[in-house]
């Protein structure tokens, strides 16, 4: 089993739809990254968060430490925010990051 | 500034071949990682350094050798490629190990 799953893996919407990509992770952590990897192979932090939630425009991300469960929620979703979004986290003993393998979305028009 | 940088974007390689992969950071971050992506699976951590001079390794060292001669530049060395290092690599940084990291475009590498 791996120690950061992700789900769904593959996640298709309309336009203007919004999203919801899940998180579960079975080690100690000191932090949670959501990553975003474009189709060109770019990949771009989005947030860094230990506790509660954080929101950066249409995105916002939560986390749940007792249930070690982190969501991120895409509100009125944009063709534009079609890419695969990837959890990782910071591993508390090793501090190196494990990561995810990611959420493929595609937002249609 | 422009960030993390890496070259070469694309490479070919034949089996046995060597090659060293660039990564230069202009954010005078003192860690620096180099990671590989498969298809269907998590990246990877390859090597890390905390701080010129000082690297380690990662998950899957196997096959590679890392240096750190400056803060800037961390290259990662194949020796003897083999078809199992065909993989995108990504380099990135970050300014201490509580931060995020910031990633390089990667190099898309196959070995025939």
């Amino acid at each position: 089993k791996n120690e950061v799953e992700q789900s769904p893996q593959n996640l298709t919407a309309q336009e203007g739809e919004f999203i919801t990509i899940n998180c579960s992770y079975s080690v100690g952590i000191s932090a949670l990254h959501w990553l975003q990897q474009h189709p060109g192979g770019g990949i771009v932090s989005l947030f860094m968060l230990s506790s509660g939630k954080k929101k950066h425009g249409r995105l916002i991300a939560t986390i749940n430490i007792q249930e070690k469960h982190s969501s991120l929620h895409i509100t009125a979703s944009h063709p534009r925010d079609s890419a695969v979004y990837i959890c990782a986290v910071s591993d508390r003993n090793t501090d190196k990051l494990i990561f995810g393998t990611g959420t493929r979305l595609q937002v249609f028009p | 500034n422009a960030g993390v940088t890496q070259t070469p974007k694309f490479r070919i390689l034949k089996i046995g071949q060597s090659m060293t992969l660039q990564c230069t950071q202009d954010m005078n971050h003192n860690y620096m990682y180099w990671y590989r992506q498969d298809p269907g699976m998590g990246l990877k951590l390859i090597y890390y350094s905390v701080g010129a001079g000082i690297t380690d390794k990662g998950e899957v060292p196997n096959g590679y050798n890392v240096s750190r001669s400056t803060t800037e530049d961390f290259p990662l060395r194949l020796e003897l490629a083999a078809p199992s290092q065909t993989s995108v690599y990504f380099c990135a940084s970050s300014s201490d190990r509580y931060n995020e990291q910031f990633f390089g475009p990667g190099t898309r590498l196959t070995v025939l």
